[in-house]
């Protein structure tokens, strides 16, 4: 089944820097991989998505890559701000068929320091 | 519009008891998820309804765990003789539909088995 690795586990930036997470899939057939943000005692909420037939989505200071053929897909947050801080998660599936579930990374916590 | 609610948003109860675990979709999806959020970790898939009917419960633990969801919309996961290892948070997603990508999550309900 499908194997979702995500790095780091935690990652510290001042505010107005960049964060990027990193993630890895073995599922050569995903072909949806969203990213959650999750704040303390909330359930996780969609911040961007990108599927398969796409390389890069952007949405004003977040983008997604995806590189296929390497099976990983990152997060890019630009001029963080401290609002920023929460764990998120990467996600992948195998979209259309009679599945449809996520399968989640462990997580990155990001602390934007102000 | 409303999103996913949740009911009860905590539960306490004691090893061996039984307890259901309350979701309301958003209005409209006919796909339903159920996932399981230990501390520090991401959403483990539960199970998957399409309309009434379970299409996916291979992420179910054990014989203890079961979901319905009888009407098309709300549905309710039940656990019988509760351990001390179920204590997680549980968190409930709907979509549009099977082969519509984003899921939207309920807050969760956080069960604690004493």
């Amino acid at each position: 089944g499908e194997n979702v690795e995500q790095h780091p586990s935690t990652l510290s930036v001042q505010e107005g820097d960049s964060a990027v997470i990193k993630c890895t899939y073995s599922d050569s057939a995903s072909n949806y991989f969203p990213w959650y943000k999750q704040e303390l005692g909330k359930g996780p909420q969609l911040i961007i998505d990108i599927r398969s037939n796409v390389g890069e989505k952007k949405d004003q200071r977040i983008a997604v890559t995806l590189n296929k053929t390497a099976k990983h897909f990152s997060l890019h947050i630009t001029e963080t701000q401290p609002e920023d801080s929460a764990v998120y998660f990467c996600a992948a599936s195998i979209n259309g068929g009679s599945q449809g579930n996520l399968i989640f990374g462990k997580g990155t916590k990001l602390s934007v320091k102000p | 519009g409303a999103g996913v609610s949740q009911t009860p948003s905590n539960k306490v109860t004691e090893k061996g008891k039984y307890v259901e675990l309350r979701c309301d979709p958003i209005s409209g999806h006919t796909a339903l998820y159920w996932y399981r959020q230990s501390l520090g970790q991401g959403p483990e898939f539960l199970i998957y309804f399409q309309g009434t009917g379970a299409a996916d419960d291979s992420g179910l633990p054990n014989d203890r765990f079961f979901a319905v969801r009888p009407e098309g919309s709300v549905s309710t996961l039940k656990i019988q003789r509760t351990e001390r290892g179920d204590s997680a948070v549980y968190l409930c997603a709907s979509s549009l539909a099977h082969s519509t990508d984003t899921q939207y999550f309920g807050p969760g309900t956080r069960l604690t088995v004493l």
